[in-house]
């Protein structure tokens, strides 16, 4: 099955840990996306990536840093120094051609909670 | 110039009524809208998409409009269906950047 997987589905942290949250696709898809989802807020970009070794801050980047050394995987890090990160995280991928240029194809999502 | 405006916030609809969420947007560059619905827990997956060159797409009891010149487009939902509850998001992009920028979403709830 194609698809997105993220994990894990419930993440616990305490104050002053970094975590870091994975996103796994297998759909070929170039770009990837995090989004960060607080309720009433909608979805927030935090970072992208449009090719291997390459990614761009998104609107809400401080305090979350992100790698892309395949095509297939871009984790997400929460470090310690972002102050309120508890949220649904939602990664997202999408191609650049085809007949689903443009959508982006969601993951399960992570739920984050500081203790 | 960067944001799409929803509204309402959340939406309560009798079973078989007609739900209608409205969007707005800015950038005129945009010419990718879809709407994606959430269920509570789950990624968002995408309902229905339109480009600027159609006023209107429907795909079962889905429907966009689209208002070019208002720049304005909606989301309706005949006959709904208590399944259709859920959140409900609009969304606008311009193919060269790739990004998806987000509405904040509309609470739907069908009343059974």
């Amino acid at each position: 099955d194609g698809g997105i997987t993220q994990s894990p589905k419930y993440l616990f942290r305490k104050e002053g840990q970094n975590v870091t949250l994975s996103c796994e696709q297998n759909l070929n898809h170039d770009a990837m996306y995090w989004y960060r989802q607080d309720p009433g807020q909608g979805l927030r970009l935090i970072y992208y990536s449009q090719i291997v070794n390459d990614f761009q801050k998104g609107d809400i980047a401080e305090g979350y840093s992100v790698s892309r050394e395949k095509k297939e995987s871009f984790p997400l890090t929460v470090t310690s120094a972002q102050k309120n990160p508890t949220a649904f995280y939602l990664c997202a991928s999408s191609s650049f051609s085809g007949p689903s240029y443009n959508e982006q194809f969601f993951g399960p999502g992570t739920r984050l909670t500081v203790l | 110039q960067q944001q799409v405006k929803q509204s309402p916030q959340s939406l309560i609809v009798q079973k078989g009524g007609i739900s209608i969420i409205n969007c707005a947007y800015e950038n005129t560059a945009f010419d990718y809208f879809p709407w994606y619905q959430q269920f509570p827990g789950k990624g968002p997956a995408l309902l229905i998409a339109i480009r600027p060159d159609v006023s209107e797409k429907k795909e079962g009891r889905f429907t966009i409009s689209f208002n070019k010149s208002a720049k304005q487009f909606s989301l309706h939902i005949m006959d709904s269906q208590p399944g259709d509850s859920a959140t409900y998001f609009c969304a606008a992009s311009n193919g060269r950047d790739d990004k998806i920028i987000f509405g904040k979403g509309t609470r739907l709830h069908i009343l059974p």
